[in-house]
């Protein structure tokens, strides 16, 4: 079966610091991965998504940038975080294929920028 | 740009069914319904989608009425368990498959 994880759970960063999160898919090849943010009280947001490696498309314009290495491998990162960075960051897949478009969540990553 | 409208907030008594509704007035021919729930600080969990006809599995069912423009979530028996927000969401086809998040519906279960 498949699992996607995600780390670290937590994290507390000053604000100019650099951001490195990571998320990776077992189980399954050549996934659809998503990031998404979710501030306090709200929905989710999608900011990146991406259909292969090295293929990243941008939902919205702000302060981080996504990345792709390995087929189940998404990273997400910023050269200086903002406060408005904090949030609750999760990554998702999906399979890509036809009628396989359903996207499961990972556990997500909490950051406070302080 | 949401293109759902839910309540903010429901109750339901443990061991009854949950019904929470959505709109979604603008949705196209092709575009899907789906559910989602979020127990606090977790990633969502998938439930259920469905496009024209209505659909159970072994969690809920959905009930899509004909014009498409508004759905029900049916929790037929619900736990204590199934306090959480519901997301109804559009998947909308735009380079891949992409869905649109509203805010929600919190749904407590009392016991």
């Amino acid at each position: 079966s498949q699992t996607i994880h995600q780390w670290p759970a937590t994290l507390v960063q000053p604000v100019g610091s650099p951001l490195s999160l990571e998320c990776t898919v077992e189980g399954t090849s050549n996934p659809n991965l998503y990031w998404y943010r979710q501030a306090a009280g709200r929905g989710l947001q999608l900011l990146f998504y991406s259909v292969g490696i090295g293929q990243i498309s941008s939902e919205v314009p702000q302060n981080l940038s996504a990345s792709r290495p390995q087929d189940r491998q998404f990273i997400l990162s910023s050269k200086k975080l903002l406060l408005s960075d904090s949030g609750f960051y999760l990554c998702a897949w999906s399979s890509g294929l036809a009628g396989g478009e359903t996207q499961y969540f990972g556990p997500g990553t909490r950051l406070l920028v302080l | 740009d949401a293109k759902t409208t839910q309540p903010p907030s429901m109750d339901c008594a443990e061991g009854r069914a949950a019904n929470l509704p959505c709109n979604h007035s603008t949705i196209s021919g092709n575009e899907y319904v789906y559910w989602y729930r979020q127990i606090h600080s977790q990633g969502p969990q998938y439930i259920i989608h469905g496009l024209k006809n209505n659909e159970t599995n072994e969690m809920a069912s959905l009930i899509i009425t004909e014009d498409r423009k508004s759905s029900t979530l049916i929790l037929p028996h619900a736990t204590l368990r199934d306090t959480a927000v519901y997301y109804c969401i559009v998947r909308v086809r735009s380079g891949t498959y992409k869905y649109i998040f509203g805010t929600g519906t919190r749904l407590k279960v009392l016991a």
